[in-house]
């Protein structure tokens, strides 16, 4: 089983839409939960991070945490053309050194 | 965010030459970084975890006599490529951690340095 999962899609959704992006994780003890943005040929670039059941709400971004159900999502409202990407959902586990990444979403947002 | 700089974004070697990647932190300290490599439409692989001042951890598969790290400062890292063969061509991407960062602990990424390898 791999410690973070996530719908590799490609998911499409219409320009202005909401995108709901899925992961779960293995580790019970995980603490922190990131959502990094990756386009193509680019190196990743942190979103959000989130550490509290709940949401967290970041201008368009809005990360929601279930430890209980080891689930963490990201929404996205008003999907833009520029939100196409893959995002990659990341795990801090019990081991602060060690982060463990999904293997990435693919969001296509057409106009 | 913090700043990491990473050289040279992409380098093309001949097979069996050895190739040196640089990763930087610009504005802060970062006494851990992280070296990753990512194949075409995967997922980033941790290849290993670069101390300051002490010897890299590697990874599980991962063999630390071809890919050489040093963190010889609280700046700079770099992975060395040795012997380099076509399976080697990824991107490479390097990580740091602000020293002190809160328990988040948010990963930032250098831009990555796409190797291939003739």
């Amino acid at each position: 089983q791999k410690e973070v999962e996530q719908n590799s899609g490609p998911l499409s959704v219409p320009e202005g839409a909401i995108a709901s992006l899925n992961c779960t994780y293995s580790d019970r003890g995980s603490q922190s939960f990131f959502w990094y943005r990756q386009y193509s040929g680019k190196s990743p670039e942190l979103i959000m991070f989130i550490y509290s059941n709940g949401d967290k709400e970041d201008g368009r971004f809005t990360a929601q945490l279930n430890k209980a159900s080891q689930y963490v999502s990201l929404l996205i409202r008003d999907s833009q053309p520029s939100d196409s990407a893959t995002y990659l959902c990341a795990v801090k586990g019990y081991n602060f050194n060690k982060f463990y990444f999904g293997s990435g979403t693919k969001l296509n947002v057409k106009p | 965010g913090a700043v990491v700089s990473q050289h040279p974004s992409w380098v093309i070697c001949k097979s069996g030459t050895s190739v040196k990647i640089e990763c930087r932190s610009l504005d802060f300290q970062a006494t851990t970084m992280f070296w990753y490599r990512q194949f075409p439409k995967q997922s980033l692989m941790l290849m290993a975890t670069s101390n300051e001042g002490s010897k890299a951890t590697y990874e599980q598969g991962v063999e630390k006599d071809k890919f050489l790290i040093n963190h010889a400062s609280l700046t700079l890292s770099t992975l060395t490529v040795t012997s380099a063969h076509p399976e080697d061509s990824s991107f490479y991407i390097c990580s740091a951690r602000v020293r002190g960062a809160p328990t988040t602990g948010e990963l930032f990424f250098g831009e990555g340095s796409r190797l291939t390898v003739l």
